[in-house]
C-alpha cells in the first residue's frame, strides 16, 4: 500500500521560502512508472497543479507557468522522498498543499495548510 | 493551457436518484494511445481528493459501479446511477494530456 506523508511548516513569512517534504512508502521516488506531484488548494477551493518530478532513465521536472521561476521540486533517492520549494511567497500562496502520485493521482498526502503571513 | 469547464456548480440530489456532472474541455484530450486523458475525483469534506474514474471511463479500484464515466468528443460526463449519502462532496475533473495539468472548477453535490 502506497502512503505519502507530508511534513513542513504551516506558517511562512512573505518573501521567504515555502519548503515541504513528501515521504514515500510502498513505492520508489525513482520508479520508472510513477510521477511525483505537488498540488495546492486555495481557500476558495480551487485545485492547482504546481509541478512534478519523475525518473525515466534521467530525471525530469515540469512546472506550472504560474509559479515557474519560483518553484523547485527535487527528488531525494536516499530518503525516498521529494520536496517542494516555493520562493518569494506572498499571501496569495496561502493554500493547502498536497503531494500526490501520478500519472493518475491515485495516492495523496494528508495535506498541509500553509499560511503566508507576517 | 487546456481549460476544463464543469457544470453545474452544485447539485442537490434525493438519495436513490441519479446525478450527472459535465466537464467540457477546450481541446481534445484524445492521446495517440487511443485513450482520453481525463480523470474524475471526489473530495469529501476534510480529505484530499480521491480517484474515481481514470482515462475517461475506467473505474478506479474499489469504486462502486454506480459511478460511470463517458466521453463524447470534448464533453465528459460523470454519472451516479443512484446517489447515496456517502457521495456528498465536490467532484473535479482533471486533464492529464499535457502540462500544465489542469482541473475543472468543481461541482458540489449535496443530499436533499
Amino acid at each position: 500500500q502506497v502512503q505519502l506523508q507530508q511534513s513542513g511548516p504551516g506558517l511562512v513569512k512573505p518573501s521567504q521560502t515555502l519548503s515541504l517534504t513528501c515521504a514515500i512508502s510502498g513505492d520508489s521516488v525513482s520508479s520508472s512508472t510513477s510521477a511525483w506531484n505537488w498540488i495546492r488548494q486555495s481557500p476558495s477551493g480551487g485545485l492547482e497543479w504546481l509541478g512534478r518530478t519523475y525518473y525515466r532513465s534521467t530525471w525530469y521536472s515540469d512546472y506550472a507557468v504560474s509559479v515557474k521561476g519560483r518553484i523547485t521540486i527535487n527528488p531525494d533517492t536516499s530518503k525516498n522522498h521529494f520536496s517542494l520549494q516555493l520562493n518569494s511567497v506572498t499571501p496569495e500562496d496561502t493554500a493547502v498543499y498536497y503531494c500526490a502520485r501520478g500519472g493518475h493521482f491515485d495516492y495523496w498526502g494528508q495535506g498541509t495548510l500553509v499560511t503566508v503571513s507576517s | 493551457d487546456i481549460v476544463l469547464t464543469q457544470s453545474p456548480l452544485s447539485l442537490s440530489v434525493t438519495p436513490g436518484e441519479p446525478a450527472s456532472i459535465s466537464c467540457r474541455s477546450s481541446q481534445s484530450l484524445l492521446h495517440s494511445n487511443g485513450y482520453y486523458h481525463l480523470d474524475w475525483y471526489l473530495q469529501k469534506p476534510g480529505q484530499p481528493p480521491q480517484l474515481l474514474i481514470y482515462l475517461g471511463s475506467n473505474r478506479a479500484s474499489g469504486v462502486p459501479d454506480r459511478f460511470t464515466g463517458s466521453v463524447s468528443g470534448t464533453d465528459f460526463t460523470l454519472k451516479i446511477s443512484r446517489v447515496e449519502a456517502e457521495d456528498v462532496g465536490v467532484y473535479y475533473c482533471v486533464q492529464l494530456l499535457q502540462t500544465p495539468l489542469t482541473f475543472g472548477g468543481g461541482t458540489k453535490v449535496e443530499i436533499k
